[in-house]
């Protein structure tokens, strides 16, 4: 089955520094990667996704890219705020199984 | 209009008890899924049900069971708990992979 790998596991940066996150995964049949994020005590929040057919997405400061030929996908986040702080998941999903695979999540402090 | 929501949204349970956590998705949602999501780990799949029928189970023991209701809500069950069960039990509703909406979950401490 499916397996997501999630690094670094822990990550601080200066306020205003960019942060990146990265994932790889073991099925080429995965064709929707969806990013969430958990801030304590609270949901897991959808806050970017990317198909397959999509190398790169974005919104705002938040940007996605995708290496299907590698197999990984990075989340990457500009101009970091004191907000953005919170647990952040990648997750897997093959067309059709409508079981997502979360990574083991990455804890991301931004100091001010 | 209402997200995902679920209840109880925390409970204590001693072990071999048994345990039933409801979920209602977001209207016109036909999809609900079900996650268990231990301390510093990601959400991981417990089952899928859509209209009332099981699509996708992940591996759990047969201690857990799960149902949808014609209204599309969602009960999930489990057996004889152990203190491994203590989690935060995620509920996730969809019209398609891509619309997934978790509710904020309940908290099962097993003592």
């Amino acid at each position: 089955g499916e397996n997501v790998e999630q690094h670094p596991s822990t990550l601080s940066v200066q306020e205003g520094d960019s942060a990146v996150i990265k994932c790889t995964y073991s099925d080429s049949a995965s064709n929707y990667f969806p990013w969430y994020k958990q801030e304590l005590g609270k949901r897991p929040q959808l806050i970017i996704d990317i198909r397959s057919n999509v190398g790169e997405k974005k919104d705002q400061r938040i940007a996605v890219t995708l290496n299907k030929t590698a197999k990984h996908f990075s989340l990457h986040i500009t101009e970091t705020q004191p907000e953005d702080s919170a647990v952040y998941f990648c997750a897997a999903i093959i067309q059709g199984a409508q079981k997502l695979v979360f990574g083991q999540g990455t804890r991301l402090t931004i100091n001010p | 209009d209402a997200g995902v929501t679920q209840s109880p949204t925390h409970l204590i349970k001693t072990r071999g008890q048994q345990v039933t956590l409801r979920c209602s998705p977001i209207s016109g949602h036909k999809s609900v899924s079900w996650y268990q999501q231990v301390l510093g780990q990601g959400p991981q799949f417990i089952f899928q049900y859509y209209e009332k029928e099981e699509r996708g189970r992940g591996n759990f023991p047969d201690r857990f069971s799960a149902r949808q209701f014609p209204n599309y809500s969602s009960e999930l069950n489990v057996n004889a708990l152990l203190l491994g069960d203590s989690a935060l039990y995620l509920c996730a509703s969809s019209q398609g992979v891509t619309s997934t909406t978790f509710g904020s979950g309940t908290r099962l401490t097993v003592v």
